[in-house]
């Protein structure tokens, strides 16, 4: 059974820090993708990552994918408050269906 | 335009009803599913269609029953509803079978 797991599950952090979202999964995949999803909203796509040392960027979040290791990042640079949100990592296996972590809510505080 | 839209956007019921959430998609996309958000935020798939056929039925009651009258809509119904139902679903869409998936606003049912 495949296991996606995200570290951490909360975070808070200062305006202008940096951080690092990690998300680990336990099935050999090559498809991962990161949603973003504000309080009461849907899911919107950030990034999807299709093979093995993909990097991606999109203003001051940047994701990459290590498939050996099983491994996606998702950096976060000189945090402001407009990205306080829920991050969502899931990987897809079979083609069918999303594999979701649980999620990394994060606060930017000023 | 909305690219995946659903309704009702809530649903309030009582224990032991039936109820339909609609969705549809204007993106051309052949690949349509639902999934269920719970109350703490743990999304899991519930169905996958390809072409109007169902591809996954991911461990879900036999309550619950989608239905795709064609490529645009996927529909789900839900016999006799628990307290335990009360979820948000979310239904999305996809060009083709793994490719990036688009979703739609959810439907926050509460089960009564």
């Amino acid at each position: 059974e495949l296991k996606v797991e995200q570290n951490p599950l909360f975070l808070s952090m200062q305006e202008g820090k940096n951080y690092t979202i990690y998300c680990n999964y336990s099935t050999t995949s090559d498809r991962l993708y990161w949603y973003r999803q504000d309080p009461g909203k849907s899911l919107e796509s950030l990034f999807v990552l299709l093979s093995n040392g993909a990097v991606k960027q999109e203003g001051r979040l940047m994701a990459s994918l290590d498939t050996k290791a099983r491994l996606s990042t998702l950096h976060i640079t000189a945090a402001v408050h407009d990205l306080s949100a829920t991050y969502f990592c899931a990987v897809d296996i079979t083609g069918y269906a999303l594999n979701f972590g649980k999620g990394t809510s994060l606060l930017v505080t000023p | 335009d909305t690219a995946v839209s659903q309704t009702p956007k809530y649903l309030v019921t009582q224990m032991g009803n039936d109820k339909s959430i609609k969705c549809e998609q204007n993106l051309g996309h052949d690949t349509m599913y639902w999934y269920k958000q719970d109350s703490k935020k743990f999304l899991k798939i519930m169905f996958s269609y390809n072409n109007k056929e169902l591809i996954i039925n991911e461990t879900v009651p036999n309550r619950f029953s989608p239905k795709s009258p064609d490529k645009a809509h996927l529909n789900l119904h839900i016999n006799s509803l628990e307290l335990g139902d009360s979820a948000v679903y979310f239904c999305a869409s996809s060009q083709d079978p793994g490719h990036e998936q688009f979703f739609g606003p959810g439907t926050r049912l509460t089960v009564l």
